[in-house]
């Protein structure tokens, strides 16, 4: 059974760069037919996918995310990490990573139990 | 991007009866090539992570009960829930995927009446 568990600082101050890497259990992160992503909650709000990663390190980015954003994998450790730089308020949210379909089927059939990230001063 | 909208925001019914969630999306997720619409569902429980439902808008992810289903195509797509169940209060979304970046509805919150 495949599981995903982030991980990552839950408290940040303005300005700093949140973090975090989810760890893949019970299946190969280097699978030809997955990429791998990362997708946040604010509290009590919806879904915004962020990045998402091929092994090869191909690599999807949310243009409005673009520009402070980083996704990277280290498939040794059968990880994959996020970089979220100069954060606000406005990036608290619960951030989930799951396994996301590489060929037409992108849709995320497999999620971590997500982590928050608290961003305050 | 493609937007989408998901209506209604809350819904309430009662055990037994039929739900029916509605998502729009402001540019067609068909493609010729396959036919196919590119367009999810999503179940999200409090405290818990999304679970995926359906995908290619009407086929069920294996282990879904068949009381629910996916229909529409082009840009009008719908999520029934045939008889609603106490389990099925949460949270769903629908999700395009016919190109990045991905994007959800807001989320359509169903409870009991």
């Amino acid at each position: 059974q495949l599981q995903l568990q982030e991980s990552g600082p839950g408290l940040l101050k303005p300005s700093e760069t949140l973090s975090l890497t989810c760890t893949v259990f019970g299946g190969s992160i280097s699978s030809t037919s997955y990429y791998w992503g990362w997708i946040r909650q604010p509290p009590g709000k919806g879904l915004e996918w962020i990045a998402s990663i091929y092994y090869s390190g191909i690599t999807y980015y949310n243009p409005s995310l673009k520009s402070r954003v980083n996704i990277s994998v280290d498939t040794s450790k059968n990880q994959f990490s996020l970089k979220l730089n100069s954060v606000t308020a406005a990036d608290t949210a619960v951030y989930y990573c799951a396994r996301q379909g590489a060929i037409s089927l992108r849709t995320f059939d497999y999620w971590g139990q997500g982590t928050l990230v608290t961003v305050s001063s | 991007d493609i937007v989408m909208t998901q209506s209604p925001d809350s819904l309430a019914v009662s055990l037994g009866e039929r739900a029916t969630i509605n998502c729009k999306s402001s540019q067609s997720v068909l493609k010729s090539s396959n036919n196919k619409n590119y367009l999810a569902w999503y179940q999200q429980k409090p405290g818990q992570p999304p679970t995926l439902l359906i995908y290619w808008a009407s086929t069920r992810e294996s282990g879904v009960p068949d009381r629910f289903s996916g229909s529409g195509s082009g840009t009008d797509f719908t999520l029934t829930i045939s008889s609603l169940q106490a389990e099925d209060v949460a949270v769903y979304y629908c999700q395009h995927y016919y190109s990045s970046p991905y994007t959800f509805g807001q989320g359509t919150k169903l409870e009991i009446k």
